[in-house]
């Protein structure tokens, strides 16, 4: 069964801190694997990788993927109380029509 | 803003009810993927429409049904409500299915059920 796992669960930090989120999957025939910002209801996209230690960045936002180890991390720099909010990580497959999500990773950002 | 607007934003039903859940896609989409979120989890597939038929389909009973119209905006109906039925329903539109699990895919921001 395809699966999409992530941690932590919740994370608590303060203003100006560095969080890494992790992600790890198991996914049949593996294409993509994206993350979403998701603050109230709908998610918004963040990035998507397919290569393997191709880093992404947009602005204080970066991730990379490692298909050998099946994760990736979201690194989130200098963080702000904006940036709080439930960050949901999913895998897509070749010939797939919909994305398995993970549980997701709640952070708070305190002032 | 997506462009992907769903309706009604909030709901309450009694258990054993029904409930229709409305979406528009985004302008030129003509995919149409619903995706149940239970409190505290991530999203979870639960089908797709294309060109009004059916294409594919995640782990959920024949209770849950839907319809894509000619326009391609779309319905999701759940019969005989349960109380797990409780969810955020999350519509999402794309181009096409190849890429309904790319960045193209863009999310309505929901309605939230709950059911007694």
């Amino acid at each position: 069964e395809d699966k999409v796992v992530q941690s932590p669960l919740s994370l608590v930090v303060h203003e100006g801190d560095t969080v890494t989120l992790n992600c790890s999957y198991e996914v049949t025939n593996f294409r993509s694997l994206l993350w979403y910002k998701q603050e109230k209801k709908a998610p918004t996209f963040l990035f998507m990788l397919t290569s393997s230690g191709i880093e992404k960045k947009s602005g204080r936002l970066s991730s990379i993927l490692d298909k050998k180890e099946l994760f990736s991390i979201l690194n989130i720099t200098a963080t702000q109380t904006g940036d709080s909010a439930v960050y949901l990580c999913a895998a897509g497959q070749n010939a797939g029509n919909m994305l398995t999500f993970g549980g997701g990773t709640r952070l708070m950002v305190k002032p | 803003e997506t462009g992907v607007t769903q309706s009604p934003t909030h709901l309450i039903k009694t258990r054993g009810q029904q409930v229709t859940l409305r979406c528009s896609s985004q302008s030129g989409h003509n995919t149409v993927s619903w995706y149940q979120q239970a409190l505290g989890q991530g999203p979870q597939f639960i089908f797709q429409y294309y060109r009004e038929e059916e294409n594919g389909r995640g782990n959920f009973p024949p209770r849950f049904s839907g319809l894509q119209f000619p326009n391609y905006s779309s319905e999701l109906n759940v019969n005989a409500l349960e109380l797990d039925d409780s969810a955020l329903y999350l519509c999402a539109s794309s181009l096409g299915p190849v890429y309904a699990n790319t960045g193209e895919l863009f999310f309505g921001e929901g309605s939230r059920l709950t059911v007694l």
